[in-house]
C-alpha cells in the first residue's frame, strides 16, 4: 500500500504557482519523497525527489517539513501543459527491488486558462 | 535520464492469445521493471526483470501469465499470456538510473496500450 495521502484533485490558474500537498506521516528516516506526474496516460515523468532538505530543479521545488511528515511540490508558474496526475511516493533509499515505487491514486491537477 | 522505447505502442488482441511487449533503453541499466495500469487506476508493479536470472514477481502476478525475458542490459520483454478482457491495460517498463549514487531514480517508457476483445 502507498504510504502517502494526497487530495484527489485541485486546480489553479495558468501562470500562478501550483502547490501540491502530500502527507507521509509514517515516513522512516531512510525513506525519500519522490514526485512523478502522468500526463494523459503517457508514461510517468520523474519530477524531483528529496530526503529532508528542500530541493529545486528546472521543473519544480520540493518543500519537506522539518518533521518530514508532509511535503509540498511547487510548480512556480503553471501552464496548461502541467495538467496531469501527480504522484507523491515514499521510497526506501537504495536501489533495485528493495526500493520499489508504490503508486497511490495521486492528485489530479487541472490548470485553467 | 534515458531514452526508453516500447513496442508496440498499442494493440488490440483476441482473448486466448498472447502478446509480447518489448522495452529498449539507450544505455546499459542494471534494473528494469514492468508495471500495469488498469483503466482509471494507478500503476502496479508486476515484476523486476533481472539480467541473467529469473524475474522477481510481485504478489498477485505469476510467471506463467506474465513471462519476462532480460537477455541483456538494454532490453527486456513482457508477455501477456492467454489474454482475457481483464488484461486490458497500459503496460509500462521502467529503468533505474543512478543519480546520487545512493538512491537511484526510475524512468518510464511511453507504455503499451493493450485492449483485449
Amino acid at each position: 500500500d502507498a504510504k502517502t495521502t494526497q487530495p484527489p484533485s485541485m486546480d489553479c490558474a495558468e501562470g500562478r504557482a501550483a502547490n501540491l500537498p502530500c502527507n507521509h506521516s509514517t515516513i522512516s528516516g531512510n525513506e525519500y519523497v519522490y514526485w512523478y506526474r502522468q500526463i494523459h496516460s503517457q508514461g510517468p515523468q520523474y519530477i524531483i525527489h528529496g530526503l529532508k532538505n528542500n530541493e529545486t530543479n528546472e521543473m519544480a521545488s520540493l518543500i519537506i517539513t522539518e518533521d518530514r511528515k508532509s511535503s509540498t511540490l511547487i510548480l512556480p508558474h503553471a501552464t496548461l501543459r502541467d495538467t496531469a496526475v501527480y504522484y507523491c511516493i515514499v521510497r526506501v533509499a537504495g536501489t533495485g527491488a528493495n526500493s520499489k515505487l508504490t503508486f497511490g491514486k495521486g492528485i489530479t491537477l487541472s490548470v485553467r486558462p | 535520464s534515458a531514452v526508453i522505447s516500447q513496442k508496440p505502442s498499442r494493440d488490440i488482441c483476441q482473448r486466448g492469445t498472447s502478446l509480447t511487449i518489448q522495452c529498449q533503453v539507450d544505455s546499459q541499466v542494471t534494473m528494469m521493471f514492468w508495471y500495469r495500469q488498469q483503466p482509471g487506476q494507478s500503476l502496479t508493479l508486476i515484476a523486476t526483470a533481472n539480467q541473467g536470472s529469473e524475474a522477481t514477481y510481485e504478489s498477485g502476478f505469476v510467471i506463467d501469465k506474465f513471462p519476462i525475458s532480460r537477455p541483456n542490459l538494454t532490453f527486456s520483454t513482457l508477455t501477456v499470456s492467454n489474454m482475457s478482457p481483464e488484461d486490458s491495460s497500459i503496460y509500462l517498463c521502467s529503468v533505474e538510473l543512478g543519480t546520487s549514487g545512493f538512491t537511484d531514480t526510475q524512468y518510464f517508457g511511453p507504455g503499451t496500450r493493450l485492449t483485449v476483445l
